[in-house]
């Protein structure tokens, strides 16, 4: 039981644009998401987050969204460079403490 | 962010051993501490959640005798792989997190663990 989606596995963007990573989740009661960046043999590094009652939070050139009705949100980077390329991870914290991850899209930024 | 050290970052070891992993906060005290598995190419799998002074709370499918946890002060948590197979080798990634449950976790570098 997939409660946090990820459902592109990669994604690949050219320098300079913006990177739109996805995410979908199928429980209502979520209310704090997360977003981790991972490099391989790696553990993941915090980017952003984001609590339901707000629907869009910004730091630098990221900026995550929210949309509680369509359980989605998104992580945008923009301009994306290529120190950006990585594997993204998006999480929730579910009701009983467990931080419960997506399945990865690996983001490759091309000069 | 908060720092939260994992050692050893690799681990060789040989059938039937066993390997320690310690994950510290350095700077926080993680009432709650997770370990995660992780597989090639795929997402972190949570093993178990410890909180600090008692038992740890095993996922579905993980063995508690082979994998112990113990989560004995607010900044050391660690896991134990017990009489290590082949299909034990794997990147072992501990967590850390703070009394607020809506909050950021915080990650330790990983241990990649290979076994002989």
């Amino acid at each position: 039981d997939q409660q946090v989606k990820q459902n592109s596995p990669s994604l690949s963007v050219q320098e300079g644009r913006i990177s739109i990573l996805n995410c979908d989740y199928t429980n209502s009661m979520f209310d704090y998401f997360l977003w981790y960046k991972k490099y391989p043999a790696e553990g993941p590094t915090f980017l952003i987050s984001i609590s339901s009652i707000k629907d869009k939070n910004e730091d630098g050139r990221f900026t995550v969204f929210l949309n509680k009705s369509a359980k989605h949100l998104s992580l945008h980077i923009v301009p994306s460079q290529p120190g950006d390329s990585a594997v993204y991870f998006c999480a929730a914290w579910n009701q009983g403490g467990k931080l419960i991850f997506g399945q990865g899209t690996e983001l490759s930024v091309k000069p | 962010g908060a720092v939260v050290s994992q050692h050893p970052s690799w681990v060789i070891c040989k059938s039937g051993t066993s390997v320690k992993i310690e994950c510290r906060s350095l700077d926080f005290q993680a009432t709650t501490m997770f370990w995660y598995r992780q597989f090639p190419k795929q997402s972190l799998m949570l093993m178990a959640t410890s909180n600090e002074g008692s038992k740890a709370t095993y996922e579905q499918g993980v063995e508690k005798d082979k994998f112990l946890i113990n989560h004995a002060s607010l900044t050391l948590s660690t896991l134990t792989v017990t009489s290590a197979h082949p299909e034990d080798s794997s990147f072992y990634i501990c967590s850390a997190a703070g009394r607020t449950l809506n909050t950021e976790a915080f990650f330790g570098q990983g241990t990649r663990l290979t076994v002989v």
